[in-house]
């Protein structure tokens, strides 16, 4: 099946302890994108990565940290958390061309005490 | 970033009933895209609109590319119980090597018994 899959589905964790949300797709999508869900303020991008080691800022960038070592996989990294980081967060994919269908995978509760 | 403004931001209605929402920005989009999510999962992709003017439908939905660019319209006829959940816009300002796509605040549905 065709799918995006986070793990994991939920997470409670400390602030200032490191942590890593995985995302891989196994649709050869070339680009994926990490995006932020909060009450009141919709979807925020944070990350995206157009291809392999080709990665830029969304729209809220600031404490969050990604990589594009393989295709398939598009962690998020946050080395140091902060409650002001507490969210709902969805990885999504999508092949390259004018089709704007991302697949979003079914998304990571994060809370940070 | 930038944000698109939704409206309205909820809406209480009856099963059979037709259903309005519209999207602002701003700014000009290239693209624009509508959302649906349903409880506990991600966003999916229901309409793409990639030129001014432009109206698709995708069975019950109707979207609409405002002449200006910077807005948009959805419309679903004769809802039904599985039309809950909250729909969402979304615009692109480039077609192409600009992965930035901003989200709107988002339209919660819900049907009345």
């Amino acid at each position: 099946e065709a799918q995006v899959t986070q793990n994991p589905r939920y997470l409670i964790t400390v602030t200032g302890k490191k942590l890593t949300v995985t995302c891989s797709q196994n649709m050869n999508h070339e680009y994926m994108s990490w995006y932020r869900q909060d009450p009141g303020l919709g979807l925020r991008q944070i990350y995206y990565s157009m291809n392999v080691e080709v990665t830029d800022k969304g729209d809220v960038p600031e404490g969050y940290k990604v990589s594009r070592k393989e295709k398939r996989n598009f962690p998020l990294i946050l080395e140091s958390p902060s409650p002001n980081q507490t969210s709902l967060y969805f990885c999504a994919s999508r092949r390259s061309g004018q089709t704007y269908g991302y697949t979003f995978g079914s998304g990571t509760r994060l809370t940070v005490v | 970033g930038q944000q698109l403004n939704q409206s309205p931001q909820s809406m209480f209605i009856q099963e059979g009933e037709d259903v309005s929402m519209n999207c602002t920005s701003s700014s000009i989009f290239n693209t624009w895209l509508w959302y649906k999510q349903d409880p506990g999962e991600g966003p999916v992709l229901l309409i793409a609109l990639y030129k001014a003017g432009e109206l698709t439908s995708n069975g019950r939905l109707t979207a609409q590319f405002g002449i200006t660019r910077k807005d948009s319209f959805l419309n679903i006829s004769a809802s039904i119980p599985s039309d809950v959940g909250i729909y969402f816009c979304a615009g692109q300002l480039d077609n192409f090597g600009n992965e930035k796509l901003t989200f709107g605040t988002g339209t919660r549905l819900t049907i009345i018994p």
